[in-house]
């Protein structure tokens, strides 16, 4: 079983759509949580970071953490074609020098 | 204006040759990293450094060196050693390694090795 995983997609949806991205994992020393916005060709882009478990909100973008079943997700509100891009999850423990862990990537379309 | 840069975006090399792929930040930051990115496989650490003049291996530094001589710079050599080169490389930093510190990513290297 991988650390992360990630439904690489792609997934397609209409504007104005409420789309929910997601990852589980199964190192339960993860404490921090990253989303990542990476447009075609493009370097990642951070979005979104929490720590532990509960719901963090900006904006349109909603990351949530669920610690007992290892499970995290990033709601984009009202979606815009200017979402579209491939979304990654990324997590660590909270020890020093601990690598980031990073999902495959979910690849997203949102059609005007 | 604050940030990472590498540099070439796109670089093509013969097999067999080596090739050092550049990583500039002017953002201060303590530690460096480097990531390859391949289709579906999502980013994989090579390298990272936490201060100048020292760095470890990451997952896959296999026919990969770097070098820190310097704070704001962690060029990347890829190796002929390296059994396939041809990646997306993304260069990435923060202010330190605990784990709260945030990872901000440079553009990327996209490399051809034919």
């Amino acid at each position: 079983q991988k650390e992360v995983e990630q439904d690489p997609g792609p997934l397609s949806v209409p504007e104005g759509a409420i789309v929910s991205l997601n990852c589980t994992y199964s190192n339960s020393a993860f404490q921090y949580f990253m989303w990542y916005r990476q447009y075609s060709r493009k370097g990642p882009e951070l979005l979104m970071y929490t720590y532990s478990s509960g719901n963090k909100e900006d904006g349109r973008f909603t990351a949530q953490v669920d610690k007992s079943s290892k499970y995290i997700s990033l709601f984009i509100r009202d979606s815009q074609p200017s979402d579209s891009a491939t979304y990654l999850c990324a997590m660590t423990t909270n020890q020093a020098g601990t690598a980031l862990i990073f999902g495959k990537g979910t690849t997203l379309s949102v059609s005007s | 204006d604050g940030g990472i840069t590498q540099s070439p975006k796109y670089l093509f090399r013969k097999e067999g040759q080596n090739v050092t792929l550049s990583c500039e930040q002017n953002l201060n930051h303590d530690a460096m990293y480097w990531y390859r990115q391949d289709p579906g496989q999502g980013l994989r650490l090579i390298y990272y450094s936490q201060i100048v003049n020292d760095f470890q291996k990451g997952d896959i530094a296999e026919g990969y060196s770097v070098s820190r001589e310097k704070k704001e710079s962690f060029p990347l050599t890829v190796t002929s050693a390296q059994k396939n080169p041809t990646a997306f490389y993304l260069c990435a930093s923060s202010q330190g390694v605990t784990s709260s510190d945030e990872q901000y990513f440079g553009p990327g290297t996209r490399l051809t090795v034919t």
